[in-house]
C-alpha cells in the first residue's frame, strides 16, 4: 500500500496562475480531506469529501475548488493564485476517525 | 465554534524524563480523541487514539482522557531526542466526519 500520495512536492506559482494539486489514496477510504498549514499554525480544513461525487466546504474554501469522481482521487484546484495561498497543503483520507496524511505539497506564490 | 486548545510551547525536557502534553476542548459532544506527531517538514502521523475516560497505554506513550473536565493529555515516558516534534491534538464529535485540530505543542528533548 502506498497510502496517500500527493504531487507535486513543491511548486512556485506566479500571481494569477492556476494549478491542480493531486491526491490519490489506495486504501479504499470514503472520507478525504484537504488541509493547509501555515507556519506555527494548525491545520485549516479547505474541503472534504464523504464519497465519490460528494464534496463540501471546510473552514477556508475561498480560492479553491475540488472534485471527487472516484474513491481514489481528490484533486484540489487553485484558480488565480494569490500570495495568501502560500502554504503547505496536506491531503488526508480517513477510516474510523483516524486520518492518514499524504506527504504534503509546498506551494509558494510570488 | 468548536475549539481545541494546546500550549504552543516549546516544552523542553531532558532525555529520559516524562513529557506531559495537554489539550482542552470545548465541544461536550466530542467522542473521539487523537494525538498526532509531526516532525519538522513532514506530515502528521497518528500515535494514539482514545475514546473512553481513563488511561490508554502504548509502549512509552499514555493518553489520558477526562470528559467531565474536557481534557486530554499525552504522556511520553523515557523521552528521547527522536521524540522532538510538534504534537497535534484532534477531537471529533460522534457522527461527525471532521476532527478539530489544535495548533500543536512543540516538544524538544535535549540530551
Amino acid at each position: 500500500n502506498a497510502g496517500v500520495t500527493q504531487t507535486p512536492k513543491f511548486r512556485i506559482l506566479k500571481i494569477g496562475q492556476s494549478m491542480t494539486l493531486q491526491c490519490t489514496q489506495d486504501m479504499n477510504h470514503n472520507y478525504m480531506y484537504w488541509y493547509r498549514q501555515d507556519p506555527g499554525m494548525g491545520l485549516k480544513l479547505i474541503y472534504y469529501s464523504v464519497g465519490a461525487g460528494i464534496t463540501d466546504k471546510g473552514e477556508v474554501p475561498n480560492g479553491y475548488n475540488v472534485s471527487r469522481s472516484t474513491t481514489e482521487d481528490f484533486p484540489l484546484r487553485l484558480e488565480l493564485a494569490a500570495p495568501s495561498q502560500t502554504s503547505v497543503y496536506f491531503c488526508a483520507s480517513s477510516y474510523g476517525g483516524h486520518q492518514y496524511f499524504g506527504p504534503g505539497t509546498r506551494l509558494l506564490v510570488l | 465554534q468548536k475549539e481545541v486548545e494546546q500550549n504552543s510551547g516549546p516544552l523542553s525536557v531532558p532525555e529520559g524524563a516524562i513529557a506531559s502534553l495537554n489539550c482542552t476542548y470545548s465541544d461536550r459532544g466530542s467522542q473521539s480523541f487523537f494525538w498526532y506527531r509531526q516532525y519538522s517538514g513532514k506530515s502528521p502521523e497518528l500515535i494514539m487514539s482514545i475514546y473512553s475516560n481513563g488511561d490508554k497505554e502504548d509502549g512509552r506513550f499514555t493518553a489520558q482522557l477526562n470528559k467531565a473536565s474536557q481534557y486530554v493529555s499525552l504522556l511520553i515516558r523515557d523521552s528521547q531526542p527522536s521524540d522532538s516534534a510538534t504534537y497535534l491534538c484532534a477531537v471529533k464529535a460522534g457522527g461527525s466526519y471532521i476532527p478539530t485540530f489544535g495548533r500543536g505543542t512543540s516538544l524538544i528533548v535535549h540530551p
